[in-house]
């Protein structure tokens, strides 16, 4: 299986910040026939689903504030969050869906200061 | 749009069986595949497996395989995931998610589905 981990585990940041959460998968999780990282990012707020916000380590889905950006490649991602809003009060999780199980990482709670 | 739409809140004994469903709208059911994670309570995310409902083809998590079974009904558009019987470790939120093939994001998610299993 392909571990995930995320540092750091909980992240308090002041309105205006700027956020940046780690991810390191245990083995590459770049597809050498496209060049395509299988990296994705979730925020999940209180009592809501986790919803998309980046693929391919750093494409933004639809609708995805441009604050939030994701970059890195192979094992080693970022997820940045320019200038934090409230609203980004949330737990934020990488997955790798590069082979099965499809993993995450443990999470990162982000708070404001 | 494209939805899912996950059954409502259970709350069961040890031993006792459980069927959850997730109804998808919105995109042709049977071309994409469905996820089932579990999240419990107050920890992270772990998939326990996928269907795609065009063929029935399933695949699971090792650490679930043999604990749930993960079917679909393409006549009515619905996932389910089911229990044969339930222990206490089963109490989680449980959500289903859609992704386009086996090598992609989920997105979107369904709303969950808490089970409590207590005596």
């Amino acid at each position: 299986d392909i571990v995930m981990t995320q540092s750091p585990d909980s992240l308090a940041m002041s309105l205006g910040e700027r956020a940046t959460i780690n991810c390191k998968s245990s083995q590459s999780v770049l597809y050498s026939s496209n060049n395509e990282n299988y990296l994705a990012w979730y925020r999940q707020k209180p009592g809501q689903p986790p919803k998309l916000l980046i693929y391919s380590a750093s494409t933004r889905e639809s609708g995805v504030p441009a604050r939030f950006s994701g970059s890195g490649s192979g094992t080693d991602f970022t997820l940045t969050i320019s200038s934090l809003q409230a609203e980004d009060v949330a737990v934020y999780y990488c997955q790798q869906y590069y082979s099965t199980p499809y993993t995450f990482g443990q999470g990162t709670k982000l708070e404001i200061k | 749009d494209v939805q899912l739409v996950q059954s409502g809140e259970e709350v069961k004994k040890p031993g006792e069986s459980l069927k959850i469903s997730c109804e998808a709208s919105g995109y042709r059911f049977t071309s994409y595949w469905i996820a089932w994670v579990r999240q419990m309570p107050g920890k992270g995310l772990e998939w326990m497996g996928s269907i795609y409902p065009g063929d029935s083809d399933t695949r699971y998590s090792p650490s679930f395989q043999g604990q749930v079974t993960i079917s679909a009904d393409k006549s009515i558009n619905t996932v389910y995931l089911q229990w044969s019987s339930l222990k206490a470790a089963d109490t989680a939120m449980y959500y289903c998610a859609r992704h386009e093939g086996t090598m992609r994001w989920f997105d979107p998610w369904g709303q969950g589905t808490l089970v409590t299993v207590s005596s």
